[in-house]
């Protein structure tokens, strides 16, 4: 079982939906959680951050941790044609080799219609 | 400020040839780390340095490898190519030794013959 599971999809959307996107883990050691949004054919970027358990807000995404269930999602609001792109979880621990890598899910790959 | 810059943009090699693929920084991050992204696979980090002089290995560092003799270089050398080895590349730096929020350069397209 890889340590970050993540569904690929793709998710296809209307205008102006609400998002859901989750990544489970494994490793109870992770405390740091990333969002990364990857547009085609380009690098990904940092989204928002999270660490150890509760919510993170910022515009139109809110970011949510569960420690106890080893889930985290990403919601998107009032989602737009700009929000087509893959979304990346991230994860990494805070001491030992793990504090210096981080570990991506597969990505999930987002459409929103116009 | 470039940010991460990443060269060549695209290479075609072929199987046993050897190249380096170069990654500079001009934000004088401490951290900075290789990756490779193939479909289905997601970001698998291959190397990765929390200052000049010192280099570790991640999750797939055979057939690479790295040094880091200044901040702002990190360069990955491909030593016999294999097609298994045909992905996109990513460099990327991070403030602090943490590599808690990564900047990307924009890639490297290679295709191992």
């Amino acid at each position: 079982q890889k340590e970050v599971e993540q569904d690929p999809g793709p998710l296809s959307v209307p205008e102006g939906a609400i998002v859901s996107l989750n990544c489970t883990y494994s490793n109870s050691a992770f405390q740091y959680f990333m969002w990364y949004r990857q547009y085609s054919r380009k690098g990904p970027e940092l989204l928002m951050y999270t660490y150890s358990s509760g919510n993170k807000e910022d515009g139109r995404f809110t970011a949510q941790v569960d420690k106890s269930s080893k889930y985290i999602s990403l919601f998107i609001r009032d989602s737009q044609p700009s929000d087509s792109a893959t979304y990346l979880c991230a994860m990494k621990g805070n001491s030992g080799a793990g504090s210096y890598q981080l570990t991506f899910g597969k990505g999930t790959k987002l459409s929103v219609i116009p | 400020n470039a940010g991460v810059t990443q060269t060549p943009k695209f290479q075609v090699l072929k199987t046993g040839q050897s190249m380096t693929l170069q990654c500079a920084q001009d934000m004088n991050h401490e951290y900075m780390s290789w990756y490779r992204q193939d479909p289905g696979m997601g970001l698998r980090l291959i190397h990765y340095s929390v200052g000049a002089g010192i280099t570790d290995q991640g999750e797939v560092p055979n057939g690479y490898n790295v040094s880091r003799s200044t901040t702002e270089d990190f360069p990955l050398r491909l030593l016999s190519a294999a097609p298994s080895q045909t992905s996109v590349y990513f460099c990327a730096s991070s403030p602090g030794t943490g590599g808690f929020t990564q900047y990307f350069g924009p890639g490297t397209r290679l295709t191992v013959l």
